[in-house]
């Protein structure tokens, strides 16, 4: 099954302790993201990757960090978290052939204290 | 001003109504337009994805897009009490910029039995 996945879905967590949100993707997609959700201002998008070893900032980058060692994985890194960052995150990939439709994964909801 | 702007509603019908939900933006090289459906607690899913203008139909469901006004619609026929969810619309650009997707602030439809 074609799919997006996420780890861990739910994460309490205490301000300043580094922490790894994972995503992987089965399509063989170019194009991996990461988003925030926010009530009142929508997705927006924090990076992205066209491939690997290639990222680019989102409209939201600030205290988030990525890498993409591999074409299947895109994590997330919040190297000190900060109670703002509070929030629900998807990562989402993205192909190049069949159109381009972009999936999401099932979502990450975090809290810092 | 917003790059893409969304109705965020909300929008309350009776079942088996027509539903219009819309978007408007500014960027001109926009051409990859989606619709998403998001139900609370859960990731976007895709409904609709449409290249350029023209208009796509699926089952109950029919995309529209303006490129001359930028403007995108969907329509939805004969709604049910499961179309109750939030409809973001989502556009990106080609080229460099495949990867950016930039999403309106979703509207929340309820349909009442």
């Amino acid at each position: 099954e074609a799919q997006v996945t996420q780890n861990p879905r739910y994460l309490i967590t205490v301000t300043g302790k580094k922490l790894t949100v994972t995503c992987s993707q089965n399509m063989n997609h170019e194009y991996m993201s990461w988003y925030r959700q926010d009530p009142g201002l929508g997705l927006r998008q924090i990076y992205y990757s066209m491939n690997v070893e290639v990222t680019d900032k989102g409209d939201v980058p600030e205290g988030y960090k990525v890498s993409r060692k591999e074409k299947r994985n895109f994590p997330l890194i919040l190297e000190s978290p900060s109670p703002n960052q509070t929030s629900l995150y998807f990562c989402a990939s993205r192909g190049l052939a069949g159109g381009g439709e972009q999936f999401f994964g099932p979502g990450t909801r975090l809290t810092v204290l | 001003q917003k790059e893409v702007e969304q109705d965020p509603g909300p929008l309350s019908v009776p079942e088996g109504a027509i539903v219009s939900l819309n978007c408007t933006y500014s960027n001109s090289a926009f051409q990859y337009f989606m619709w998403y459906r998001q139900y609370s607690r859960k990731g976007p899913e895709l409904l609709m994805y449409t290249y350029s203008s023209g208009n796509k139909e699926d089952g109950r469901f029919t995309a529209q897009v303006d490129k001359s006004s930028k403007y995108i619609s969907l329509f939805i026929r004969d709604s049910q009490p499961s179309d109750s969810a939030t409809y973001l619309c989502a556009m990106s650009a080609g080229g460099t910029s495949y990867g950016k997707l930039t999403f309106g602030q979703g509207t929340i439809l309820t349909v009442h039995p």
